[in-house]
């Protein structure tokens, strides 16, 4: 069984650029959320996606959009990137309705740095 | 507004000793409690869950949580810590109520560090 897998590793981007980060969820999950997670924070929830519609949203803004395809494998954009956005962005798969009491599992994240 | 708090953001306890990593969380619901660990270069792994039930819940790796309603506690325990413990922990929080039920709430986390 492959666990969540996410793509790329490392990132590094200038102010104003656009950055596509990826994630392969475990076999037969079809829901993934995706977090940020600051350097010292815990992680905040972007948004979720289940069964490829946008499915709860965090406090973020419109530059943060997702997709995910019909294999459930899914997309983070972010546009217009700021500083801020410097994070460990993870990304986690679970089966059912993508309710807090489903169990997630979590990829190794994808480490952005903007300069 | 609903929140988790770790108040301890550096444990260090030395290998075989007593654990104990504390969390708080501040809204009245029901919640729907987690712990989770976050090893270097991995993702974060669930080490146990609390939902409904007897307060004391037994995860992996040896560690287990009480449920405290009259605290507002979910503290993490561990009776012998082994030096691969070493790690970041969190406490995370949910909740059942309509729109806001998709997303865990967090705390800053508890690096843990163990001396030989």
């Amino acid at each position: 069984e492959t666990g969540v897998t996410q793509s790329p590793t490392h990132l590094i981007k200038t102010r104003g650029q656009q950055v596509t980060l990826r994630c392969s969820s475990q076999s037969g999950h079809n829901t993934v959320s995706w977090y940020q997670q600051a350097l010292g924070q815990g992680p905040q929830f972007i948004f979720q996606y289940y069964r490829e519609e946008e499915n709860g949203r965090g406090n973020f803004p419109p530059r943060f959009s997702g997709l995910q395809f019909p294999n459930y494998s899914s997309e983070l954009n972010v546009n217009a990137l700021e500083l801020d956005d410097s994070a460990l962005y993870l990304c986690a798969s679970s089966s059912g309705t993508g309710r807090v009491t489903d169990t997630q599992y979590f990829g190794p994240g994808t480490r952005l740095t903007v300069l | 507004a609903q929140s988790v708090t770790q108040p301890d953001i550096h444990i260090t306890v030395s290998e075989g000793a007593s654990l104990e990593l504390r969390c708080n969380y501040s809204y009245g619901a029901t919640p729907y409690l987690f712990w989770y660990v976050q090893s270097p270069g991995q993702g974060l792994q669930l080490l146990l869950k609390y939902f409904s039930g007897d307060t004391l819940v037994q995860g992996i790796k040896g560690f287990e949580a009480e449920f405290k309603r009259s605290q507002s506690s979910f503290n993490l325990r561990k009776p012998s810590v082994h030096w691969s413990d070493a790690a970041e922990y969190f406490c995370a929080v949910g909740y059942n109520n309509a729109g806001n039920n998709r997303k865990l709430i967090w705390g800053l986390g508890t690096s843990l560090a163990v001396n030989p």
